[in-house]
């Protein structure tokens, strides 16, 4: 079973447009959500993070939303640029067992 | 600042041999380990969890048997992927966590296997 779930699986936005990445999870027991951006050949970097105790963070053009009752995330890129295009992973980590897991991740495609 | 090197960054085995992968910390004690795979078109699953004086835990579909792990201290872990087979093949990812900052995972640029 897909603890933490992404969509779509592929976006394709206009450079300037705000891109919007859906993420679900499961589990009640995750306390912390990264994104990750992933470039080709390149190791995960962290972008913005939440805890369910807040419904938005914002980190220049990036926003996260969050509603803990619904179990949903979503990250939005405002503002977009062809830099942004990358693979972005939704990951949700659990204090008490030390593990992160991680969604699909969507791939997100900029054009100029 | 805080990095993880990983390496090699490439590798290709033949079917049945196997092939070490290992992390170096730099910039902070690397209290845990977390291997995880990406297998073409899927996620990053967790392979084990490796924790300085602790056992290592492995996820279900992983054994020590295949992966066997080593964390011999807060900057160094190793991880081998013993008798490779094409299901093994994909990006293999160590995150190393620093117990001074809690959640957040370093991760190195991944390991790609590639099996003949």
């Amino acid at each position: 079973q897909q603890q933490v779930r992404q969509s779509p699986q592929s976006l394709t936005v206009w450079e300037g447009e705000t891109a919007i990445l859906n993420c679900s999870y499961e589990d009640s027991t995750f306390d912390y959500f990264p994104w990750y951006r992933l470039f080709p050949g390149e190791s995960p970097a962290l972008l913005i993070a939440i805890r369910p105790v807040s419904n938005k963070k914002e980190d220049g053009r990036f926003t996260i939303f969050f509603n803990k009752r619904e179990k949903k995330l979503s990250l939005h890129i405002t503002d977009s640029q062809p830099g942004d295009s990358a693979t972005y992973f939704c990951a949700a980590y659990t204090g008490g067992a030390d593990r992160l897991t991680f969604g699909k991740g969507t791939q997100l495609i900029i054009q100029p | 600042g805080a990095l993880v090197y990983q390496y090699p960054r490439r590798t290709i085995c033949k079917s049945g041999t196997s092939m070490r992968m290992e992390c170096q910390a730099v910039g902070f004690q690397a209290t845990s380990v977390a291997w995880y795979r990406q297998s073409p078109q899927k996620t990053f699953e967790l392979i084990a969890l490796s924790t300085v004086n602790s056992a290592i835990k492995y996820e279900q579909n992983f054994t020590q048997e295949k992966f066997p792990i080593s964390h011999p201290n807060l900057s160094f872990s190793s991880m081998t992927v013993l008798n490779a087979y094409l299901e093994d093949r994909g990006l293999y990812l160590c995150g190393a966590r620093d117990g001074t900052v809690n959640e957040r995972l370093f991760f190195g640029h991944g390991t790609k296997l590639s099996v003949l």
